[in-house]
């Protein structure tokens, strides 16, 4: 079974500031994608950004990068010069390498960014 | 193009009375899932299938119906509605076409519904 554990409820950031939201994982699966998802107040989902397991490089999307230490199991959300528009819900999921399948999401982290 | 589709938006249901929540996507996705999120958690898989005719139970099934007979509708049925179900509930699609992790989740707008 796959878990994701995300330990920071809530988090309060000064604009513009770089902010980490962390993610740690759990699955015996030696094939695995990670993903991260946005929820602003308004309800969607939004993703982010993708690592899959073998890739040895950390993903970049735009102000976006994913630190992903394998052999400790984290997957921690890089979010570079904080907007107020990134003021949402953030949620860790993993699925499968492919990306396509059914994903198991965290609890999330609430960012607030503070002007 | 609209994506996935979800109606409707806002439900509220009496304890025992039944409803289907309806998924509609235009993009010749072959899995659909369903998904529900209670307050300050998140998304908790219901049921998924990977084809029209092909449905598979996900981790919180209890309570809940699928069909799939096409490859663009995927309904999900509540039968006796219990407060326990009070929730938002997403429905999402993907594709298994395309390198790893090109084929994300694309999840409709959310339906939330309220059982008193």
């Amino acid at each position: 079974a796959q878990k994701i554990t995300q330990t920071q409820p809530g988090m309060f950031v000064q604009e513009k500031e770089a902010v980490t939201l962390d993610c740690t994982y759990d699955t015996s699966d030696q094939s695995y994608g990670l993903f991260w998802y946005k929820q602003p107040s308004s309800g969607e989902m939004i993703f982010l950004i993708y690592q899959g397991s073998y890739d040895e490089q950390n993903a970049t999307e735009g102000r976006y990068s994913l630190n992903f230490q394998k052999a400790r199991k984290s997957a921690n959300l890089v979010i570079s010069a904080s907007q107020l528009g990134d003021s949402a819900m953030y949620f860790c999921a993993m699925g499968s390498n492919f990306g396509n399948e059914k994903l198991t999401f965290g609890t999330g982290t609430r960012l607030t960014i503070i002007p | 193009n609209a994506g996935v589709t979800q109606t409707p938006k806002f439900r509220i249901l009496k304890i025992g009375q039944s409803m289907t929540l309806q998924c509609t996507q235009d993009m010749n996705h072959n899995y659909m899932y369903w998904y529900r999120q209670d307050p300050g958690m998140g998304l908790k898989l219901i049921y998924y299938s990977v084809g029209a005719g092909i449905t598979d139970k996900g981790e919180v099934p209890n309570g809940y119906n699928v069909s799939r007979s096409t490859t663009e509708d995927f309904p999900l049925r509540l039968e006796l509605a219990a407060p326990s179900q009070t929730s938002v509930y997403f429905c999402a699609s993907s594709s298994t076409q395309g390198a790893p992790g090109a084929n994300v989740l694309t999840f409709g707008a959310g339906s939330r519904l309220t059982v008193l």
